[in-house]
């Protein structure tokens, strides 16, 4: 069975500052995701990542993946307080099954 | 265009009685999905629907639970009687025919069960 595993669950920053959301999985998969979700907003998909190596970024995002050792991290750099939000990793079981993380609430501080 | 529209938003009932919640995917995605998050853990499967059929439901949790897609558009889930541990948010997903697509998420609807 595959499983997730986020961590920090909740990470308080200072504006400014650089921090790095890592998220393990148990089982090989070839596709994974991190997503975003304001509060009672829906997910929003930031990036996709399919292969060993892969690294995308957008604006003060960075997310990669190492499919050997079953991690993927994302990372924030120079935080502004409009990243404040809740981010899900999530891999892909089988078809369209994905299987997320518990989430991380990130709360930057000005 | 128009992103996949859950209703309603939030829901208060009481334990044993029935629910239904609403998602209208986008429009021309096949693949629908229903995923939920309880007390604030993973964001779990539920099913996921092609067209008007039933691809995957092996996330459903018990017969309580009853989700359908007539005529392949809008899908509902109707939890029927409704227990406590059902309390959470239930997210709603479409993605188009194409196989490997990525998902696109409702805003949820949050369900308490009193």
């Amino acid at each position: 069975e595959l499983k997730v595993e986020q961590n920090p669950l909740f990470l308080s920053m200072q504006e400014g500052k650089n921090y790095t959301i890592y998220c393990n999985y148990s089982t090989t998969s070839d596709r994974l995701y991190w997503y975003r979700q304001d509060p009672g907003k829906s997910l929003e998909s930031l990036f996709v990542l399919l292969s060993n190596g892969a690294v995308k970024q957008e604006g003060r995002l960075m997310a990669s993946l190492d499919t050997k050792a079953r991690l993927s991290t994302l990372h924030i750099t120079a935080a502004v307080h409009d990243l404040s939000a809740t981010y899900f990793c999530a891999v892909r079981e089988y078809g369209n099954k994905l299987v997320f993380g518990a989430g991380t609430i990130l709360r930057v501080k000005s | 265009e128009a992103g996949v529209t859950q209703f309603p938003s939030h829901s208060v009932i009481e334990k044993g009685q029935t629910v239904t919640l609403r998602c209208d995917p986008i429009s021309g995605h096949d693949n629908l999905y229903w995923y939920r998050r309880v007390m604030g853990k993973e964001i779990k499967f539920l099913l996921h629907f092609v067209k008007e059929s039933k691809q995957d439901e092996s996330g459903m949790p018990n017969n309580r639970f009853l989700a359908e897609r007539t005529g392949g558009t809008y899908s509902t889930l109707k939890v029927q009687p409704a227990e406590l541990e059902d309390s959470g948010v239930y997210f709603c997903a479409s993605s188009p025919p194409a196989f490997n697509e990525k998902l696109f998420f409702g805003s949820g609807t949050q369900l308490s069960v009193l």
